[in-house]
């Protein structure tokens, strides 16, 4: 089982729509990141965050850490969001010492005009 | 000008080549990674450097090794490529442990 899983894997929806991406890990985790992969192929980080929520624009990201479980939200989706979105978890000292990041599959998103 | 920058974008080689990925940085942080992405598979750990002096080896270094020649450049080498090595490899850099990573633009490695 993989350390750390996003739902759906695909998602299609009509522009306007409210968009929620889950993420949920296995393993104790000191910070989640939220990235955006472009159709070209370029990376963006979202978020890092590691408790509550944070908002950026139309994006909301939040995070329950007994849960073990984060969401990316975007409001008022338009065809311009459409990318990949990938979750990942930075384990901190409870990885062994080991730096970098843990990813999910990600989630391919298409908003439809 | 980008922050982190990769060459080449795009490489095709055949099986038993050493090839060598470049990464550089105008961003000033001292953490550096590499990773490799497949599709279906997510991003994958090969190596990470917290310095010129440290290296350190991620989940799948089997068949990889870098160089951290200065502060601003780190490079990946593939001794002997080999067909299952074919993946879009990605540098980052980050300026603290955990902290948000900032991605080159990715080199698409094809191996024949």
């Amino acid at each position: 089982k993989n350390e750390v899983e996003q739902s759906p894997q695909n998602l299609t929806a009509q522009e306007g729509e409210f968009i929620t991406i889950n993420c949920s890990y296995s393993v104790g985790i000191s910070a989640l990141h939220w990235l955006q992969q472009h159709p070209g192929g370029g990376i963006v980080s979202l978020f890092m965050l590691s408790s509550g929520k944070k908002k950026h624009g139309r994006l909301i990201a939040t995070i329950n850490i007994q849960e073990k479980h984060s969401s990316l939200h975007i409001t008022a989706s338009h065809p311009r969001d459409s990318a990949v979105y990938i979750c990942a978890v930075w384990r901190g000292d409870s990885g062994g010492g080991a730096d970098g990041l843990t990813f999910g599959k990600g989630t391919h998103l298409i908003i439809q005009p | 000008d980008a922050d982190v920058t990769q060459t080449p974008r795009n490489r095709i080689t055949k099986t038993g080549k050493r090839i060598m990925l470049e990464c550089s940085q105008t961003k000033g942080h001292d953490r550096m990674y590499w990773y490799r992405q497949d599709p279906g598979l997510g991003l994958q750990l090969i190596y990470y450097s917290f310095d010129v002096k440290d290296i350190n080896k991620g989940e799948i270094s089997d068949g990889y090794s870098v160089s951290r020649q200065a502060q601003a450049k780190f490079s990946l080498s593939l001794e002997s490529a080999i067909p299952n090595q074919t993946a879009l490899y990605f540098c980052a850099t980050s300026d603290f442990r955990g902290g948000t990573q900032y991605f080159g633009p990715g080199t698409r490695l094809t191996v024949l």
